[in-house]
């Protein structure tokens, strides 16, 4: 069975403080996509980003960085440098290779709130 | 580019009330398409998915059900409303891609349903 977990439920931070987002998947597969979605108050999901389990290299954009370990089964996301603007629930979201199962599993999410 | 309505973005309905919420995708054909609903909590719950015209899968039991009229069209229904149907209705999109592969899903506005 798929499951994602975010152990986090609530972080709270001051800006320009750097934060991780744990997410721990499993899964059976041997092909499976891991992704990050952010949700800002205004509800709409925003897609972050997406990584197959063959690519274990880590990625960077801007503030954000994402460390994919398959060893440890973990996609943990880091903000760096904080900002207001970065409060919102973040999901982490594991999807099945293809064929009839279009599911994605998403963990519960973790709510980061950045204070000025 | 592609783009993601969905309507009404908020409703207040009466216990025993009928429902319909729409969700229209623009700059594609033949995609994926989802309804997922957020309960307080935050966890994502997908209702139903469809692959194409008039093909509905539905996830859990419950009072709603969805159509798929036309291509980029996937409404939700509900004939008597519940106050447990109260949430965040999500309708998410993503590419009819290769049975090998797992396409991103995107996610429309949302409509925001208080059932009292």
């Amino acid at each position: 069975a798929q499951k994602v977990t975010q152990a986090q439920t609530e972080i709270s931070v001051v800006e320009k403080e750097d934060v991780t987002l744990d997410c721990v998947y499993e899964t059976r597969d041997t092909t499976y996509y891991l992704f990050w979605y952010k949700q800002p108050p205004s509800g709409e999901l925003v897609f972050l980003i997406r990584r197959n389990s063959f690519d274990e290299q880590n990625e960077i954009s801007g503030r954000y960085s994402w460390n994919f370990q398959k060893s440890t089964s973990s996609f943990n996301f880091t903000i760096t440098a904080s900002q207001v603007v970065d409060s919102a629930v973040y999901f982490c979201a594991l999807g099945r290779s293809g064929g009839s199962n279009y599911k994605l599993t998403f963990g519960k999410g973790t709510l980061l709130t950045v204070n000025p | 580019s592609q783009t993601i309505h969905q309507w009404p973005a908020t409703l207040v309905q009466p216990v025993g009330s009928p429902l319909s919420l729409e969700c229209t995708v623009e700059g594609t054909s033949n995609p994926n398409l989802y309804w997922y609903r957020q309960a307080a909590g935050r966890g994502l719950q997908l209702l139903f998915y469809s692959v194409g015209i008039g093909q509905i899968s539905s996830e859990v039991p419950q009072n709603l059900s969805a159509s798929r009229p036309q291509d980029r069209q996937f409404i939700l229904s509900s004939k008597k409303l519940l106050l447990s149907d109260s949430g965040f209705y999500l309708c998410a999109w993503d590419r009819d891609t290769s049975l090998t592969i797992t396409d991103t899903q995107y996610f429309g506005p949302g409509t925001r349903l208080t059932v009292l």
